[in-house]
């Protein structure tokens, strides 16, 4: 059991649909994050949320969309991917108090676009 | 943007033999973490080490900051060990705007 759960752990989309992903942190954290790793490339940061407000968006295309209701929680709503969106998206929290803290990651949701 | 360079990028061991992992990174850092990913994909925490040394059973860590390096020992090593590992830099500021390197693909053979 980890302190960032992600819902589904594996998904099967086709190029028109629409799906979500989510992630809930338990660790109190104020900061959530979503990460892409696609095969063979590393990790790549998506988007950063501190205290629910989204403060980067790392030039990622409008198909993926992301909301942080609050600061236990974050989507990633997907539609219309393409097959090379193909990954496992990653969650991760952390607490930024200006003192520095380590990130806790998720387990993944291994997404196939059809 | 500040570059994380791992090597080796592949390791085979024999179950009970030692390593080191080793990490650079081109620019000063924030933080400094070690990561297992397991065959499921998820990241599991190894040491959160922006500077010093670190111990945790088998596994230490240490970070030289001043010289932009840091390396990861397993000692002893088991099957189990097997796995990806990546160290992740957060160059200033928000210590979980993590970047990753290409991470370390360690096989131990029993």
């Amino acid at each position: 059991e980890t302190g960032v759960t992600q819902t589904p752990r594996h998904l099967v989309m086709g190029m028109t649909n629409k799906k979500s992903l989510k992630c809930e942190q338990h660790l109190g954290h104020n900061a959530m994050y979503w990460y892409k790793q696609s095969a063979k490339k590393p990790l790549e940061l998506m988007f950063v949320y501190n205290f629910k407000e989204q403060t980067e968006n790392n030039s990622v295309p409008s198909r993926f969309s992301p909301e942080c209701p609050n600061s236990s929680h974050l989507f990633l709503h997907l539609h219309t991917l393409q097959p090379e969106d193909s990954a496992l998206y990653l969650c991760a929290s952390s607490q930024q108090d200006g003192v520095g803290a380590e990130a806790f990651f998720g387990q993944g949701t291994r997404l196939t676009v059809v | 943007g500040i570059q994380v360079e791992q090597s080796p990028p592949d390791l085979i061991l024999q179950e009970g033999a030692n390593s080191t992992l080793r990490c650079n990174f081109s620019d000063s850092v924030n933080n400094l973490q070690w990561f297992h990913q397991n065959p499921w994909g998820q990241l599991i925490n190894l040491f959160y080490i922006p500077s010093g040394t670190k111990q945790n059973g088998r596994l230490s860590a240490t970070t030289v900051a001043t010289e932009r390096y840091s390396l990861l020992y397993i000692s002893s090593s088991q099957t189990t060990d097997s796995g990806v590992y990546f160290c992740a830099v957060a160059p200033s500021g928000n210590t979980g705007k993590l970047i990753f390197g290409q991470g370390t693909t360690l096989q131990v053979k029993p």
